[in-house]
């Protein structure tokens, strides 16, 4: 079993709709939590970040991550083509490296 | 947010040659600095940690005399690939962990795409 399992896709949505992505982790140690997006044969670029359990919102961003069930989700309002990506989870115990998720691969049909 | 760089961002090279790629975080110091591998279509796998004035640590299955990494400075690493074979190509990705305003967080280069003819 991987320590981060997340739904390769891909999720198809037609433009306006709200998007939700998850993960689920087996390491209780995890601590901080992440989404990162990637465009084709780029860096992972930062979107959110949360420590320990609770939601963060940050525009059309929410992530939400509950540490009692072990499983981290991010929505999107008003999705967008531009947000058509793959969108990674990450996390980590502390400063260490980040475990990440297989990535779901979004696309937005204008 | 917090700038890292990579160069070269692609690099075609002959089998059995090295290559080296290099990772700088533009505006923080990074005490450490990681090293990912990214093949089509998969996530990133992590392949070594780098503490600014120590030796890497490399996870299980990287070959540490192949994959050299030197983090020399408090915003520099480098990974040379030392005689590349066709396997070795892969989509190289480093992040940096800042030391203050940046603590919790990682940033990662755009990569540096690698092919080993």
């Amino acid at each position: 079993q991987k320590e981060v399992e997340q739904d390769p896709g891909p999720l198809s949505v037609p433009e306006g709709a709200i998007v939700s992505l998850n993960c689920t982790y087996s390491n209780s140690a995890f601590q901080y939590f992440m989404w990162y997006r990637q465009y084709s044969r780029k860096g992972p670029e930062l979107l959110m970040y949360t420590y320990s359990s609770g939601n963060k919102e940050d525009g059309r961003f929410t992530a939400q991550v509950d540490k009692s069930s072990k499983y981290i989700s991010l929505f999107i309002r008003d999705s967008q083509p531009s947000d058509s990506a793959t969108y990674l989870c990450a996390m980590r115990p502390g400063r260490r490296a980040l475990t990440f998720g297989s990535g779901t691969r979004l696309q937005v049909q204008p | 947010g917090a700038v890292v760089s990579q160069h070269p961002s692609w690099v075609i090279c002959k089998s059995g040659t090295s290559v080296k790629i290099e990772c700088r975080s533009l505006d923080f110091q990074a005490t450490t600095m990681f090293w990912y591998r990214q093949f089509p279509k998969q996530s990133l796998m992590l392949m070594a940690t780098s503490n600014e004035g120590s030796k890497a640590t490399y996870e299980q299955g990287v070959e540490k005399d192949k994959f050299l990494i030197n983090h020399a400075s408090l915003t520099l690493s480098t990974l040379t690939v030392t005689s590349a074979h066709p396997e070795d190509s892969s989509f190289y990705i480093c992040s940096a962990l800042g030391t203050s305003d940046h603590t919790d967080t990682q940033y990662f280069g755009p990569g540096t795409r690698l092919t080993v003819l």
